[in-house]
């Protein structure tokens, strides 16, 4: 496997449901990212880890708790989502923070 | 509030021609500048950047502009090929401890042959 790998690719869960998102990178990079891409609106933000610490939380709700345990995997477990949590979550990698990121090809997610 | 903002949601490009995407921002603290690409089912690929000590950066068909006075940059595709057409988004660094690119809301490209 090379850059950067999500799974699942495709998610459908209820709202009372726990599952989780996992990302790994195989770039030997230092930073990680997790973005949520929802319709007709830019890549927002959720978290940033750098060296497994997590150095930026964008007011993400609760029910969203990223883990990184190692620099080449990150997780975001998901609990109680809500409908409008439906989205493309992506995972990206740079060197270090603020460099170019590579992404992942995302997890489709969709809440019922 | 839209610091980085991609006006035109599309653009219809005959193959061989250029191809010009925008990107505005509001915030002066930006001072690097990223266009990525992104193909349907995924991930967005970096694709160019550009530091605001620098006005143009070129890569084989792809330049991207910057005027920082007006707070634009601009990425131009020359020729044009099908394989081109993607949604493209600009995003915006402002260095410093902060680490969060911001993102434009994305130009779908469609190269016509």
């Amino acid at each position: 496997e090379t850059g950067v790998t999500q799974t699942p690719r495709h998610l459908v869960m209820g709202m009372t449901n726990k599952k989780s998102l996992k990302c790994e990178q195989h770039l030997g990079h230092n930073a990680m990212y997790w973005y949520k891409q929802s319709a007709k609106k830019p890549l927002e933000l959720m978290f940033v880890y750098s060296l497994e610490e997590r150095v930026e939380n964008n007011s993400v709700p609760s029910r969203f708790s990223p883990e990184c345990p190692n620099s080449s995997h990150l997780f975001l477990h998901l609990h109680t989502l809500q409908p409008e949590d439906s989205a493309l979550y992506l995972c990206a990698s740079s060197q270090v923070p603020g460099s170019e990121q590579y992404f992942g090809p995302g997890t489709r997610l969709t809440v019922t | 509030d839209q610091q980085v903002k991609q006006n035109s949601p599309s653009l219809s490009v005959q193959e061989g021609r250029i191809s010009i995407l925008n990107c505005d921002y509001t915030n002066s603290m930006f001072d690097y500048f990223l266009w990525y690409k992104k193909y349907p089912a995924e991930g967005p690929t970096f694709l160019i950047s550009i530091s605001s000590i620098k006005d143009k950066n070129e890569d084989g068909r792809f330049t991207v502009f910057l005027n920082k006075s007006a707070k634009h940059l601009s990425l131009h595709i020359v020729p044009s090929q099908p394989g081109d057409s993607a949604v493209y988004f600009c995003a915006a660094d402002s260095g410093g401890s902060n680490y969060k690119l911001t993102f434009g809301k994305g130009t779908l490209l469609t190269v016509n042959p």
